[in-house]
């Protein structure tokens, strides 16, 4: 019953490091998601991906990079990491079966903190 | 482009009463859907309810419902008889042919239930 899990759950960088955050969902959803949350101003969408083999850019895509090998994986990457992407990164999952009306499922997210 | 504006400051409400959040919004799509997340001081993202656009009735889960006003492009989140867990942020997101199904968040209502 594991649903969409993040690793790891907390990270601390310094400047101009690099990292990936692992997302994995067993639900069989065809589209995955990568948000970001910063105080004040909700969720925002980095990448995202309607399949196996293909990535979008979403909302703010800069310093980021994303791999959809697998199915049931989607990769976030930080290059060079910087103080400005200290945030809470959430992965999310839904199914196309139910168009618009079908919900995301999130993992409980990861805390990274660049210094 | 599809916004999500929900404006009101954070608010306190007495166990049991009822509370209202408002969330409107704006987009050029005729078909699209209405999601309300729960965010709780643990973090992680709960689905509570969906609206879509051409439904006639407006959307009930349990004590969450929906006050659904397409002319007015406003989705209210109503809770009733509020418990000290609905302690939280409550997000409004949509989801349409606009935005290419993904789905934007608004900036979340936070809500203190006090005993």
């Amino acid at each position: 019953n594991a649903g969409v899990t993040q690793t790891p759950k907390f990270r601390v960088l310094k400047t101009g490091q690099s990292m990936t955050l692992l997302c994995a969902q067993d639900m069989n959803h065809e589209y995955m998601y990568w948000y970001r949350q910063d105080p004040g101003m909700g969720l925002r969408l980095i990448h995202y991906s309607v399949g196996e083999g293909t990535t979008a850019k979403g909302e703010v895509p800069d310093g980021y990079n994303v791999s959809r090998l697998k199915k049931q994986n989607f990769l976030l990457g930080l290059e060079s990491a910087a103080p400005s992407q200290t945030s809470v990164y959430f992965c999310a999952s839904s199914s196309p079966a139910g168009g618009l009306n079908s919900p995301l499922h999130f993992g409980n997210g990861t805390r990274l903190t660049v210094t | 482009a599809q916004k999500i504006t929900q404006t009101q400051p954070g608010m306190f409400v007495q166990e049991k009463e009822a509370v209202t959040l408002d969330c409107t919004y704006d987009t050029s799509d005729p078909s699209y859907g209405l999601f309300w997340y729960k965010q709780p001081s643990s973090g992680e993202m709960i689905f509570l309810i969906y609206q879509g656009s051409y439904d006639q009735q407006n959307a009930t889960e349990g004590r969450y419902s929906l006050n659904f006003q397409k002319a007015r492009k406003s989705a209210n989140l109503v809770i009733s008889a509020s418990q000290l867990g609905d302690s939280a942020m409550y997000f409004c997101a949509m989801r349409g042919l606009e935005g290419n199904n993904r789905l934007a968040f608004g900036k979340g209502n936070q809500v203190v239930v006090i005993p």
